[in-house]
């Protein structure tokens, strides 16, 4: 079983709808929470962590913890073109480590 | 947050040969990891480089492959060994400012083609 599970598209949507993606993971110990952004041929780059059940809102932005279901997804809202990337779910496991899944790609159609 | 270095950006290697991969971070870091992705696919951890110690590696990975050094806090190498087509990949380097909370930071990685 994948420690961190993603459903990897592609995820199409209209600009200024709102994306979602969704992740689940097996560890029921995890206690942090990440997302990433990975633009082709760029590096992951860090836009939202989540601790706590509940949500966490960061501009367009929102991550949303269920640590029963031990799920986590998060929400685009008015979606860009520029919004076009692959969006990687990562979970801390441990005292270490970070795994991460394999990604969502998500298109914002203009 | 952190910013991470790293050098090359990319390389054409042929097959047999090793190349060490440099990364340096702007600001003293509690850990730092690399992670290698290959084509279409997402990171997989290599291992922990610990600092002045033998790195930590993960199951599939091994020391004599894929050799790490870290003398200081800010500063880690990474050598892929005698190199086959299959290496080629995205090599990255990755570091953690905060323990507590658990943040990766990613440099730009290093993309190496092996013919």
């Amino acid at each position: 079983q994948k420690e961190v599970e993603q459903n990897s598209g592609p995820l199409s949507v209209p600009e200024g709808a709102i994306a979602s993606l969704n992740c689940t993971y097996s560890d029921r110990g995890s206690q942090s929470f990440f997302w990433y952004r990975q633009y082709s041929g760029k590096s992951p780059e860090l836009i939202m962590s989540i601790y706590s059940n509940g949500d966490k809102e960061d501009g367009r932005f929102t991550a949303q913890l269920n640590k029963a279901s031990q799920y986590v997804s998060l929400l685009i809202r008015d979606s860009q073109p520029s919004d076009s990337a692959t969006y990687l779910c990562a979970v801390k496991t441990g005292a270490n480590n970070l795994f991460f899944g394999t990604g969502t790609r998500l298109t914002v159609i203009p | 947050s952190a910013v991470i270095s790293q050098k090359p950006s990319r390389d054409i290697c042929q097959r047999g040969t090793s190349l060490t991969i440099q990364c340096q971070v702007d600001s003293q870091v509690t850990m730092m990891f690399w992670y290698r992705q290959q084509p279409g696919q997402s990171l997989t951890l290599i291992a922990t480089a610990n600092q002045g110690s033998e790195a930590t590696y993960e199951s599939g990975f091994v020391i004599d492959k894929f050799p790490i050094s870290r003398p200081n806090l800010t500063f880690s190498t990474l050598t892929v060994s005698n190199m086959s087509p299959e290496d080629s990949s995205i090599y990255l380097c990755s570091a953690r400012t905060s323990a507590g909370t658990g943040e990766l930071f990613f440099g730009e990685g290093s993309r190496l083609t092996v013919l």
